[in-house]
C-alpha cells in the first residue's frame, strides 16, 4: 500500500527559504500534493504535481519531483512569519482509480524572526 | 464559492453518546470525502461519495459509524456509542470530479471530544 514520509520539524529564519521534503512508496501513475494546515482549522490546498512533471512553479512556491527516487519537496521563498503551519504531503494513485489521499505526519515550519 | 462548511465546529460529549457532524460541500462538487485526524497525525481516509452512492469505505469505518449523502449535496456522519478512541477531529472535502487534477478542498472540520 501507499506510504508517505514527513520529517516532523524545521525551523527556518524570517526571510530564508525553507525546503519541506517528502518521500512516497507509490510507484504507480500518481499525484502529489500540499496542503498548509494553521492551528485549529482544516486544511488548505497549496500546490500539486502529476507525476510525469519535474517541477512545478507558483508565485514563492515551488516542487520538485524526482520520480526515480520518489522524493518529493516544497520550496518557499522568501519565508514569512504567516508561513508558519504544519505542511502535510499527501498522495493518490490514479491507475487503479483510487480517490483517496494518503497523507505524511505532517512538517511543523517554525519560523524564527 | 464558500468553500467546504462544516458542523458543528467542536463537540463535547460523553463516552456511549451518539454524534452526527453536518457537511455542506462546495457547490456542484460531485464528490465527497471524510477523513478523520488525530492528535500529530495526517489525515486518514474514511469513505467517499459520487452524488448520492457511496463508494469506498475505509476499514477504519467500523459497524458504530455511518455516513450519507441523501440527495447528493450535504452529508453527515454519524458515530453511535462513542468511545473514547473517536476522539479526533473529523474532516470533510469535496472534489469537482474524478480525477487526480481536480483536487480535494477541506473544510475546517469538527474536532470531537469524547469525556
Amino acid at each position: 500500500g501507499e506510504d508517505v514520509e514527513q520529517s516532523l520539524f524545521l525551523s527556518v529564519r524570517e526571510g530564508d527559504s525553507s525546503v519541506i521534503n517528502c518521500t512516497y512508496t507509490d510507484s504507480s501513475s500518481t499525484y502529489l500534493y500540499w496542503y498548509k494546515q494553521e492551528p485549529g482549522a482544516g486544511l488548505q490546498l497549496l500546490t500539486y504535481i502529476f507525476s510525469n512533471m519535474d517541477m512545478k512553479q507558483d508565485q514563492r512556491l515551488t516542487v520538485l519531483l524526482n520520480k526515480k527516487d520518489k522524493h518529493l519537496s516544497l520550496r518557499i521563498a522568501d519565508t514569512q512569519t504567516g508561513d508558519s503551519a504544519i505542511y502535510f504531503c499527501a498522495e493518490s494513485n490514479w491507475d487503479f482509480g483510487n480517490e483517496k489521499l494518503t497523507f505524511g505526519t505532517g512538517t511543523r515550519l517554525t519560523i524564527i524572526p | 464559492d464558500t468553500g467546504v462548511s462544516q458542523n458543528p465546529r467542536h463537540k463535547i460529549t460523553k463516552r456511549g453518546q451518539n454524534v452526527t457532524f453536518r457537511c455542506d460541500p462546495i457547490s456542484e462538487h460531485n464528490r465527497l470525502y471524510w477523513y478523520r485526524q488525530t492528535l500529530g497525525q495526517g489525515p486518514e481516509f474514511l469513505t467517499y461519495f459520487q452524488n448520492e452512492a457511496q463508494l469506498e469505505k475505509s476499514r477504519l469505518l467500523s459497524d458504530r459509524f455511518s455516513a450519507e449523502r441523501p440527495k447528493g449535496s450535504f452529508s453527515t456522519l454519524e458515530i453511535q456509542r462513542t468511545e473514547q478512541g473517536d476522539s479526533a477531529m473529523y474532516l470533510c472535502a469535496s472534489s469537482p470530479q474524478a480525477g487526480g487534477n481536480q483536487p480535494q478542498h477541506f473544510g475546517d472540520g469538527t474536532r470531537l471530544s469524547i469525556l
